[in-house]
């Protein structure tokens, strides 16, 4: 089936650096992506999302871009922190009226001091 | 308002036991979502169920597995003559509504290992 997948599993940086973590998607269709940041050993909470018609979208230190020319997305976080430090995933929402998330692999992120 | 509630934590269980797992949904959520993720793998969908009805189990395995979501109580997720392979971390996650664009709350997950 379609999946995400993401291009680095892991990423370091130094604190205060920006720091992007990128994301493949297959699904021509799909038309809502969303961020996730999972910290070990608890679940994954909510970053930021974006829709299809948009191509950015930004939060408080945290931008989205999606390219859908090339089915790609990115994360990118600001004067990256050491509370940063998690695994992050792209998961993309299904077409249809029920709600699965694919989710790709993850991308562990360290942020060394 | 408390966030998604998954029990327990941690389970353990001998190969051909039975494993329940809990999850209570976020206060005002109907819609209910179980995942499995394996170590250092994203999350794979099993189920999505609404009070009492099972709206989508295309990712959950046709045999052992099982679940519920009742009128009264917590959704479970069950698991019958656990094996090894079974052994993973499972997610529930809870929205008001289904459409997409509504965010999902998960909870911290309840890690099943089978010995």
């Amino acid at each position: 089936g379609e999946s995400v997948g993401l291009h680095l599993p892991t990423l370091s940086v130094q604190e205060g650096d920006n720091s992007i973590i990128n994301c493949a998607y297959s699904n021509s269709a799909s038309d809502y992506f969303i961020w996730y940041k999972q910290e070990s050993g608890k679940g994954p909470q909510f970053i930021i999302d974006i829709r299809s018609n948009m191509d950015k979208r930004q939060g408080q230190r945290v931008t989205v871009l999606l390219n859908k020319t090339v089915k790609h997305l990115s994360l990118q976080i600001a004067a990256t922190q050491p509370g940063d430090s998690a695994v992050y995933f792209c998961a993309e929402d299904s077409a249809g009226n029920n709600r699965k998330l694919i989710w790709g692999l993850g991308t562990s992120l360290a942020v060394n001091p | 308002n408390a966030g998604v509630m998954q029990n327990p934590r941690h389970l353990v269980r001998r190969r051909g036991q039975e494993a329940r797992l809990r999850c209570s949904p976020m206060k005002g959520h109907s819609h209910v979502y179980w995942y499995r993720q394996l170590p250092e793998e994203g999350l794979k969908f099993m189920v999505y169920l609404q009070k009492e009805n099972i709206i989508d189990e295309s990712g959950m395995p046709k045999e052992r597995f099982s679940a519920e979501f009742p009128k009264e109580g917590p959704s479970i997720l069950r698991i019958q003559q656990v094996v090894r392979g079974d052994s993973a971390a499972y997610f529930c996650a809870s929205s008001y509504n289904s459409q997409g664009g509504t965010e999902a709350f998960f909870g911290q997950g309840t890690r099943l290992t089978v010995v």
